[in-house]
């Protein structure tokens, strides 16, 4: 089983540039979410879905969009690229919600903004 | 919000015992997870506990205390491909539904 694929493994964006990022999973789990990982910092939520076409804010949602049309595939859109965007980003799922049951992380997205 | 408290960095000669605490003040606690973070990779799953405890799980063990807001993971016999970080993470239930936070992480360098 491949689990949790993001892509792309690397990126450099330019301020007032748009991506997005693509998860997908193979493990049939209905609960996906979007983290990002800054030097120093926890883990911060930026969006979640309980399942196809439901999603829901995190903690930092602002400056980006989800979409959940398949159970499979979660991507983040990042409007506007800025600065502040600069980050890892990890895509995960898990067979129940994430407060009682384990998370299966993607191997990640480094994005650079300048 | 929540409050969680890890050591930032952390120690160990090979072979060793390590523990690594973590304190937290949450109100609606629902369990705590353990994390481990190779550098540059993706977090992948430890442990988890509901119950106040000790859980072994082969070479680590994770203890709960609900009343005093502490967990600790226990490394014994440590290899040098346990360097990596260590994130708790605290459930919750807040403002009607459950959450997740995680802790800023422990960074272990286990040395020969």
């Amino acid at each position: 089983n491949a689990g949790v694929t993001q892509t792309p493994k690397f990126r450099i964006l330019k301020i007032g540039q748009s991506m997005t990022l693509q998860c997908t999973q193979d493990m049939n789990h209905n609960y996906m979410y979007w983290y990002r990982q800054d030097p120093g910092m926890g883990l911060k939520l930026i969006y979640y879905s309980v399942g196809a076409g439901i999603t829901d804010k995190g903690e930092v949602p602002n400056g980006y969009n989800v979409s959940r049309s398949t159970t499979e595939d979660f991507p983040l859109r990042l409007e506007l690229a800025a600065p502040s965007q600069t980050s890892v980003y990890f895509c995960a799922s898990s067979y129940s919600g994430a407060w009682d049951s384990p998370l299966h992380f993607g191997n990640g997205t480094r994005l650079t903004v300048t | 919000g929540q409050n969680i408290d890890q050591p930032t960095e952390m120690t160990a000669t090979e072979g060793a015992i390590v523990q690594i605490n973590c304190t937290y003040q949450t109100s609606g606690f629902n369990g705590l997870f353990w994390y481990q973070q190779h550098a540059g990779e993706a977090p992948t799953f430890l442990s988890y506990n509901v119950l106040d405890g000790l859980e072994e799980k082969g070479r680590f063990s994770s203890f709960l205390s609900r009343s005093k807001g502490y967990s600790y993971l226990l490394l014994k016999e440590l290899q040098m491909k346990d360097s990596a970080s260590y994130l708790c993470a605290v459930s919750y239930s807040g403002a009607g539904s459950y959450q997740l936070t995680f802790g800023k992480g422990t960074k272990l360098s286990v040395i020969p």
